[in-house]
């Protein structure tokens, strides 16, 4: 069975720090990634998205992966945190067009 | 543009009693996805539908059942509730052939 792992369970940082958070996966085949962000109380958004292609890929409010196939790793990173990501950050794989599996969350916490 | 509408956004219970949870997808989307999130806890796949059959099953336990009709839209149908289904419920929805899924804002059940 295919698993995420996420090792930062909990992240604080300063206003305008730099973030990476590291994303592993386990599954050996073709599999598609994500990043979601939950903010408090709120459903799952999709912040970026991995199917093929450039191994870097950019999303929205300046987040941006980089996918290593080598190292079976997808890690979110962003140059300059503000208070407002202040949210959940989950990874998650799929195989396929099947359902999502995701990692345990890394719940980042930005201070002003 | 149109999302995915769950209702209801909120639900109490008691011990024992039933529940029936609705997600209506994106108009076009033929597959629908229903994941638990237990407090603290990442999502967790529980079944999935395509053209109104059963796609794919995760975690479902025996006591929940679900459907997707004619229209597209799936029902979470859940019996002899235990304390421990307290959690949010995502539906998602997608277009076969498209990887990415569209989730819903989800309905919290709390079970007393």
């Amino acid at each position: 069975a295919q698993s995420v792992s996420q090792h930062n369970h909990h992240v604080i940082l300063s206003e305008a720090a730099s973030l990476e958070l590291g994303c592993n996966y386990s599954y050996g085949g073709t599999v598609n990634l994500f990043w979601y962000v939950q903010y408090p109380g709120q459903h799952l958004q999709l912040l970026l998205k991995y199917f093929s292609g450039d191994p870097l890929v950019k999303g929205i409010k300046g987040f941006e992966a980089e996918f290593i196939k080598s190292k079976f790793s997808f890690n979110l990173r962003k140059p300059s945190v503000q208070w407002s990501d202040t949210a959940e950050y989950f990874c998650a794989s799929q195989p396929g067009r099947r359902a999502l599996t995701f990692g345990s969350g890394t719940r980042l916490q930005v201070q002003p | 543009a149109a999302g995915v509408i769950q209702s209801p956004r909120h639900l109490i219970k008691e011990k024992r009693e039933t529940a029936t949870l609705k997600c209506y997808p994106i108009p076009r989307h033929d597959t629908v996805y229903w994941y638990q999130q237990g407090p603290g806890q990442d999502p967790q796949f529980l079944i999935s539908f395509y053209e109104k059959m059963q796609s794919d099953k995760g975690s479902i336990p025996d006591r929940f059942s679900a459907q997707q009709f004619s229209d597209y839209h799936s029902e979470l149908n859940m019996s002899s509730l235990e304390l421990g289904d307290s959690a949010l419920y995502f539906c998602a929805s997608t277009i076969s052939g498209v990887n990415e899924q569209f989730f819903g804002p989800g309905t919290r059940l709390t079970v007393l």
